[in-house]
């Protein structure tokens, strides 16, 4: 039982790149959630999905994307990167009759150059 | 709409002594309220939480937490720290018939025991 992986750990873009981060959890948990952290500022959500193949918005979800195409998947894709998105991203999920319980992944350190 | 405020962003105590790391929030209606550990290079980690019921609550690794409505306050204790209770520590909170994805944190404060 993994709990919940990211890949990749690590990533430099330069301005205008694309990318994608990939979140899966192993837990059978109906809830998925891309969070970035920011120096001072906690975690802001980015998106999240309550089920394979919905997905919504969350607080900060501008230059975003995000899908989830199988229930134990939820990517994050970046279409043209920016210095402001210089961050670490977590993912976390839960199960739907446990909702206060976030289960989190070890995080994606991405910094854009 | 909810808001949380960690009064400390830093902590600095010896090992052995006794922690209070700060916690307010603000909503007007009625919340759940958390402490997450972020240990370094690791996700969050729930320590405890308040959803009903005593005002006491205890989690792992011999905290404890107590809401106190009036002050709209959850500070998190520990009578004695380990070196190993280096961490960031988060509230969050959010409120009563909100889905998880409402949870606000807080920006965090970061407990640093010395020996």
């Amino acid at each position: 039982n993994a709990g919940v992986t990211q890949t990749p750990k690590f990533r430099v873009l330069k301005t205008g790149q694309s990318m994608t981060l990939l979140c899966a959890q192993d837990m059978n948990h109906e809830y998925m959630y891309w969070y970035r952290q920011d120096p001072g500022m906690g975690l802001r959500l980015i998106h999240y999905s309550v089920g394979e193949g919905t997905t919504a918005k969350g607080e900060v979800p501008d230059g975003y994307n995000v899908s989830r195409l199988k229930k134990q998947n939820f990517l994050l894709g970046l279409e043209s990167a920016a210095p402001s998105q210089t961050s670490v991203y977590f993912c976390a999920s839960t199960d739907a009759g446990d909702p206060d319980t976030q289960y989190f992944g070890p995080g994606t350190r991405l910094t854009v150059l | 709409a909810q808001s949380v405020t960690q009064l400390d962003s830093q902590v600095p105590v010896f090992e052995e002594a006794p922690v209070e790391l700060r916690c307010n929030y603000s909503s007007s209606v009625s919340v759940y309220l958390f402490w997450y550990v972020q240990y370094p290079n690791q996700g969050l980690q729930l320590l405890l939480k308040y959803l009903s019921g005593s005002t006491l609550v205890k989690g792992i690794n011999g905290f404890e937490a107590e809401f106190n409505k009036s002050q709209t306050s959850f500070h998190l204790r520990k009578p004695s720290v380990h070196i190993s209770d280096t961490a960031e520590y988060f509230c969050a909170v959010r409120s009563v018939g909100s889905g998880g994805f409402k949870t606000i944190f807080g920006a965090g404060t970061r407990l640093f025991v010395k020996a």
